[in-house]
């Protein structure tokens, strides 16, 4: 089975504070995404990643970056957080091969900036 | 720009009843449907998918339909059992597009009553 796991489950963090979530996996899997979801907005992609130390542009970068040193793990950082960064951040990886478009997704992170 | 909507945030329907998710697109160079369920406080799970060579697509009581010259697609579940309540979500990717991305839909929160 893969198994896609995130640092922490909830976290809260005040504003202008640098926030790291972590993201695991271990399927061998290439490609790698961050999303945040919210009430009525859906899944947005926020960043993604198809190799080590590749990245691409989601839908909404602005305020994130992201690192990915290693295959199996994707860093989201939060440079600044702010309070419109409260929301719920699942992590996902696929690989290029087969179904190649299913994703797998990790359990989320609540984060809760004040 | 919301290239997959899902334009019925809730929907509730009683147990053995069949419940019908809808969802539409707009992006024609779309081509792989993807269906995912979450619970609350867990990452989505892959439901279901179809091919756009395909127009119809079967799992158990999960069946997934495809109507491309309207760009939309619906999921039907038969019987609906109380463990199907969930948000479902709608995704689509589109074969050239690097890392396999998804585009998301908002969600439907579908309740189904005892």
């Amino acid at each position: 089975d893969v198994k896609v796991t995130q640092s922490s489950r909830y976290l809260v963090k005040r504003t202008g504070e640098k926030v790291f979530l972590e993201c695991v996996q271990d399927m061998d899997h290439e490609n790698m995404f961050w999303y945040r979801q919210d009430p009525g907005l859906g899944l947005r992609l926020i960043y993604f990643s198809y190799d080590v130390k590749m990245k691409e542009k989601g839908d909404i970068p602005e305020g994130y970056s992201v690192s990915r040193e290693k295959k199996e793990r994707f860093s989201l950082i939060l440079e600044s957080a702010s309070t419109n960064q409260t929301s719920m951040y699942l992590c996902a990886s696929s690989s290029p091969g087969g179904r190649s478009y299913e994703q797998y997704f990790g359990p989320g992170t609540r984060l809760t900036v004040t | 720009d919301q290239q997959v909507k899902q334009n019925s945030p809730s929907l509730s329907v009683q147990e053995g009843r069949i419940s019908i998710l809808n969802c539409d697109y707009t992006n024609s160079m779309f081509d792989y449907f993807l269906w995912y369920k979450k619970y609350p406080a867990e990452g989505p799970t892959f439901l279901i998918s179809i091919s756009s060579i395909k127009d119809k697509n079967e799992d158990g009581r999960f069946t997934v339909f495809l109507n491309k010259s309207a760009k939309h697609l619906s999921l039907h579940i038969v019987p609906s059992q109380p463990g199907d309540s969930a948000v479902y979500f709608c995704a689509a990717s589109a074969r050239e597009t690097s890392g396999s991305r998804l585009t998301f839909g908002e969600g439907t929160q579908l309740t189904v009553n005892p």
